[in-house]
This record gives structure tokens, sequence and C-alpha cells, in this order.
């Protein structure tokens, strides 16, 4: 198993530019998240979902789009980058469940910088 | 809100010191309470986790002990290695839910 993979590993973009960040997961998991990491603010949630077609806000969800159509991937979009946006993000997936004790299992991130 | 505080970093320790990092939390209900290590250029591993008061999570010599009387849930090991260098991060699940709430992260650093 792959586990959680994300694409690119680094990316430079410009100001107003667009892009898509990759998530894939193989181990059939219904949750999906992404989190932007800052220095001092630990880490952030963006946008997660509980299985295909289904999506919701996290903390900073301004700026960013996330749709699912499968089970195993979850995009994350920038329409319009901006400086703030610099970051480095990361996708994560667990098995769905309330009682709290699901693992999540993290991707190995994705450095974005926004000139 | 909830929220998740952590002591500020760097802790440099000696190797075979021991280790605690503090974290407090403030929630509605009852969370569930996480400890993640990354270590460099990496992204985030389990370390360990509690979801009911006075449970104790356990991993690798790691030990944090769900304490709602204190809204605390502390990471302990007795012996560090240089191997542990990394950041640590408090997380907390409120019930119900599934947004995960993280703290800042505490650097620590062990020297040979």
């Amino acid at each position: 198993n792959a586990g959680v993979t994300q694409t690119p590993k680094f990316q430079v973009l410009k100001t107003g530019q667009s892009m898509t960040l990759q998530c894939a997961q193989d181990m059939n998991h219904e949750y999906m998240s992404w989190y932007r990491q800052d220095p001092g603010m630990g880490l952030r949630l963006i946008h997660y979902s509980v299985g295909a077609g289904i999506t919701d806000q996290g903390e900073v969800p301004n700026g960013y789009n996330v749709s699912r159509s499968t089970t195993e991937d979850f995009p994350l979009r920038l329409l319009s980058a901006a400086p703030s946006q610099t970051s480095v993000y990361f996708c994560a997936s667990s098995a769905l469940g309330l009682a709290g004790e699901e693992t999540q299992y993290f991707g190995p991130g994705t450095r974005l910088l926004v000139l | 809100g909830n929220s998740v505080t952590q002591m500020e970093g760097p802790v440099t320790l000696s190797e075979e010191a021991f280790l605690t990092i503090n974290c407090t939390y403030t929630a509605t209900g009852y969370p569930s309470l996480f400890w993640y290590v990354q270590y460099p250029g990496e992204g985030l591993q389990l370390l360990l986790k509690a979801t009911k008061a006075d449970d104790k999570g356990s991993n690798k010599g790691f030990e944090a002990t769900y304490r709602k009387e204190t809204t605390s849930f502390h990471l302990e090991k007795g012996s560090v290695q240089v191997s542990d260098s990394a950041v640590y991060f408090c997380a907390l699940r409120t019930p119900g839910t599934y947004k995960y709430i993280f703290g800042t992260g505490t650097r620590l650093k062990v020297l040979a």
C-alpha cells in the first residue's frame, strides 16, 4: 500500500495563478482532509470530506475549493493564489467513525510558495 | 471555541533525559486526544491517543494520560534518544464531529 500520496512536492506560483494539489489514498478510507501548516500556527483544517460527494469547511476554507468524486481522491484547488497561501499543505485520511478512535494517516506534504 | 495549547519550544535535552511536553485543551464535552510526531521532511504520524477520561495512551516509550479535571494530556518519556528529535503536536477531536484541532507543535532536540 502506498498510503496517502500527494503531488506535487513543491510548487512555485505567481499571484493570481490557479493550481490543484492532488491527494490520493489506497486504504479505502471514507474520511479525507486538507490542512495547512504555518510556523507558529500548527496545523489548521481547510476542508474535509466524509465520503464521495460530501465535503465541508474547516477552520480556514477561504480561497480553497474541494470536491470528492471518488473515495480515493480529494484534490484541493486554489483558484487565484495569494502570497498568504504560501504554506505547507498536508492531506490526511482515516476510516470513518464518530467514536474518535480512528487514526489519521498523513501524506508527505506539498510545499507551496506564492510570489 | 475548542483549542489546544502546547508549551513553547524548542526543547533541548541530553540523551536519556526525562521528557515532558505540556498540552492543555479547551473543549465542550469529552474530546478524543492525540499526540502526533513529525520527523524532518515528513508528514505527521500518530504517536498515541486516548478517548476518555483517565485513559493512558502509550507507544514507543511515550505516555500521556487524559486528565479531565485539569483538561490536560501531557506527553512524557522516561529516557529520550537522539532519534526522538522531531516536532510533537497535541490534537483533539470533538465528539460527534470530524474536525480536528491541533496545537502549534513543540520541537524536541535530543543531543548525544
